[in-house]
């Protein structure tokens, strides 16, 4: 069963950037999509973005567009999440974890499904000067 | 702000059922999975799909859906079930992700 390990506790200044890895364990990212969710103190799931590691290609929340990067190295089985100009309202734990997309079909009647079934345990970026 | 929406909060007695809703328009297309959080935990997977449940939930677990509105329902609700749901999907275009704001179960 593969887990998703992630990087340690970061401290950042504002303005600057951190990137966060997520490596995959029992397994590989290949097959599946990765995203990244955030969840500021006392809030809820928020999604920044997504890669599909096979393409290479990424999808960003418009909220973060322009300053995330969500990249993977499938040498090594690790996906990464930096995110730039960095404030103290970035402050959070940040999740990355394994996409599942499919199609669920009934009586020729087909529903596309999603699911995030594998999550990392978090790295909790402190934005503060 | 959600593109999916949940009730903040509910309550539910030791044992009774409970059913969480998720309303959004890209519930017409795909269907809703649910995830429980507990306190200082990452969110785990409890319902995907029509309602399929990864190995290890329970079965008291269940999903539905109807339109745009999906539900988790909990039957026989116990102590151990007290945490934060949310659900989520892909977006009407399939590309980004929503997630709903989240409920939080109390167990009487």
């Amino acid at each position: 069963q593969v887990q998703l390990v992630q990087s340690g506790t970061e401290v950042k200044k504002p303005g600057s950037s951190v990137k966060v890895s997520c490596k995959a364990s029992g397994g590989t990212l290949s097959s599946h999509g990765v995203s990244w969710v955030r969840q500021a103190p006392g809030q809820g799931l928020e999604w920044m973005g997504g890669i599909i590691p096979i393409f290479g290609t990424t999808n960003y929340a418009q909220k973060f567009q322009g300053r995330v990067t969500i990249t993977t190295d499938g040498s090594t089985s690790t996906a990464y999440m930096e995110l730039s100009s960095l404030r103290s309202e970035d402050t959070a734990m940040y999740y990355c974890a394994r996409d599942v997309d499919g199609m669920e079909c009934t009586g020729g009647s087909c529903v596309n499904n999603y699911a995030m079934d594998v999550w990392g345990q978090g790295t909790t970026v402190t934005v503060s000067s | 702000s959600s593109e999916l929406t949940q009730d903040p909060a509910v309550s539910v007695a030791l044992g009774q059922t409970v059913r969480i809703t998720c309303q959004g328009d890209s519930l017409r297309t795909f269907y809703a999975s649910w995830y429980q959080q507990k306190p200082g935990q990452a969110p785990i997977l409890v319902i995907y799909g029509k309602n399929n449940r990864p190995s290890g939930i329970p079965d008291r677990f269940s999903g539905s859906s109807s339109g745009n509105t999906a539900s988790l329902t909990i039957t026989g609700t116990q102590a151990e079930d007290e945490a934060d749901y949310y659900c989520n999907s892909r977006d009407s275009s399939g590309n980004h992700v929503v997630f709903g704001g989240g409920t939080k179960l109390t167990v009487l």
